[in-house]
């Protein structure tokens, strides 16, 4: 079973806009990752987001974490054709052993 | 290039047949995961090796079954397969350098069932 919710299933946007999109989970976790997934690829990792950090940046990407309403959010500024993807939030439980759970995911169309 | 590394790409089988799938992990790194990426189900967690002992297991059938070598490699094998397998099979490691915590994919192993 999937751990969360991601918001929206589908967002298009035209090239040069910003993208949000948001994750929401059940339990406690340990970190939260955002990957990406190319139609049919692997999943690339993107950014992880420890529990006791609420804001991270990597490039034009910019994730928060909320633990206390157990969401997070990821940001794409200045977007790009070549952004078109899939983008799924992972968390990992504090359980003591790793274990990825993932949303269920956004996909991301950015028209030139 | 995550750095590991999943073959067979691609795989067609027929119904109650057996597959191996296998994988080697990112150099270095101890833990070697598995994971199904279906239509209905999504990106299911199966299980989780470590250092060649299995550490944790999600949803994963009795039908299959995974190890971790010693030489840190791994192999999924599934066997009596059914139409619902066809699915892309992830294999993914993690622990040797940088963030520990990041958990690095391969591009997956896509199994059809006819």
């Amino acid at each position: 079973s999937q751990q969360g919710e991601e918001d929206p299933q589908a967002l298009s946007i035209q090239e040069g806009e910003n993208a949000t999109m948001n994750c929401s989970y059940k339990t406690s976790i340990n970190n939260l990752q955002w990957y990406r997934q190319n139609s049919g690829r692997g999943l690339v990792h993107l950014i992880l987001i420890r529990s006791n950090e609420r804001e991270k940046h990597s490039g034009r990407l910019r994730v928060t974490l909320d633990t206390s309403k157990k969401s997070s959010s990821l940001l794409i500024t200045a977007s790009r054709a070549a952004d078109t993807a899939s983008y799924f939030c992972a968390t990992d439980a504090d359980t003591g052993f790793q274990k990825l759970v993932f949303g269920t995911g956004t996909r991301l169309l950015v028209s030139p | 290039d995550s750095g590991v590394t999943q073959t067979p790409k691609h795989l067609i089988t027929a119904t109650g047949q057996r597959v191996t799938l296998r994988c080697s992990p990112r150099s270095g790194d101890l833990s070697v995961y598995w994971y199904q990426q279906s239509l209905d189900q999504g990106l299911q967690f199966l299980i989780h090796y470590y250092n060649g002992e299995e550490r944790a297991k999600g949803n994963i059938l009795e039908r299959f079954s995974a190890q971790q070598f010693p030489d840190l490699h791994s192999e999924l094998n599934l066997s009596s397969l059914e139409l619902g397998d066809s699915a892309l099979y992830f294999c993914a490691s993690s622990g040797s350098t940088g963030n520990r915590n990041t958990i690095y994919f391969g591009e997956g192993s896509w199994l059809t069932v006819v």
